[in-house]
């Protein structure tokens, strides 16, 4: 199983400065054949379903605002929030579907400093 | 628009059984794979299960393997996942979930059901 872990568990960050999380595959995720990263990003507020924000490790879902950033490739990955809204506050999680079982990152949860 | 809408949930004996639904509705069912995913309370989220278009491919997470059961029938665009020999640790919210192939991503998720395993 790709083991996906995320840094730092919980981080604070003032309104309008920037939140980075880290998110780390035991394996690469990179499918050579078509040169894409199977990493996508959710944000996860109490009481909703997860939502997508990156897919392909850096593309911008249709809606999300483009405070959200994702980078990397292989095994090591970035979400950027540039400047932090109040709305922000959440939990975040890194998914790969490179390979079966699909694991998530175990979460970070981002809060207002 | 797409709506995704989970139910079957409740409290279950441990050892005992239930049978979650998803009903699909705003898109093509029977063209998309289909997953579920959960969170027990106050921890992060788990793959549980996935089905191909036609029902005939399944795919388990290790703690759930020769317990649950992913179906789907195409006809009233509606997954299933049959839970037996439920144990206090499968006590989570559920969600089927889905994407777009051209993402690898799940962009459409349900609202969730919670599945509670007590005595």
């Amino acid at each position: 199983d790709i083991v996906m872990t995320q840094s730092p568990d919980s981080l604070a960050v003032s309104l309008g400065e920037r939140a980075t999380i880290n998110c780390k595959s035991s394996q690469s995720v990179l499918y050579r054949s078509n040169n894409k990263n199977y990493l996508s990003w959710y944000q996860k507020k109490p009481g909703q379903p997860p939502k997508v924000l990156i897919y392909w490790a850096s593309t911008r879902e249709s809606g999300v605002p483009d405070r959200f950033s994702g980078s990397g490739s292989g095994t090591d990955f970035t979400l950027t929030i540039s400047s932090l809204q109040a709305e922000d506050v959440a939990v975040y999680y890194c998914l790969q579907h490179y390979s079966l079982p699909l694991t998530f990152g175990g979460g970070t949860k981002v809060e207002i400093k | 628009e797409v709506h995704l809408v989970e139910s079957g949930g409740g409290l279950v004996q441990p050892g005992g059984s239930l049978r979650l639904s998803c009903a699909a509705s705003g898109f093509t069912f029977s063209s998309y794979w289909m997953h579920w995913v959960r969170q027990a309370p106050g921890k992060g989220l788990m793959w549980v299960s996935r089905l191909n278009t036609d029902g005939s491919d399944t795919m388990y997470a290790d703690s759930v393997k020769g317990r649950f059961t992913i179906s789907r029938d195409n006809a009233k665009n509606t997954v299933y996942l049959q839970m037996n020999s439920l144990r206090v640790e499968d006590t989570a919210v559920y969600y089927c979930a889905t994407g777009d192939v051209g993402k690898r991503a799940f962009d459409m998720w349900g609202q969730g059901t919670m599945v509670t395993v007590s005595s």
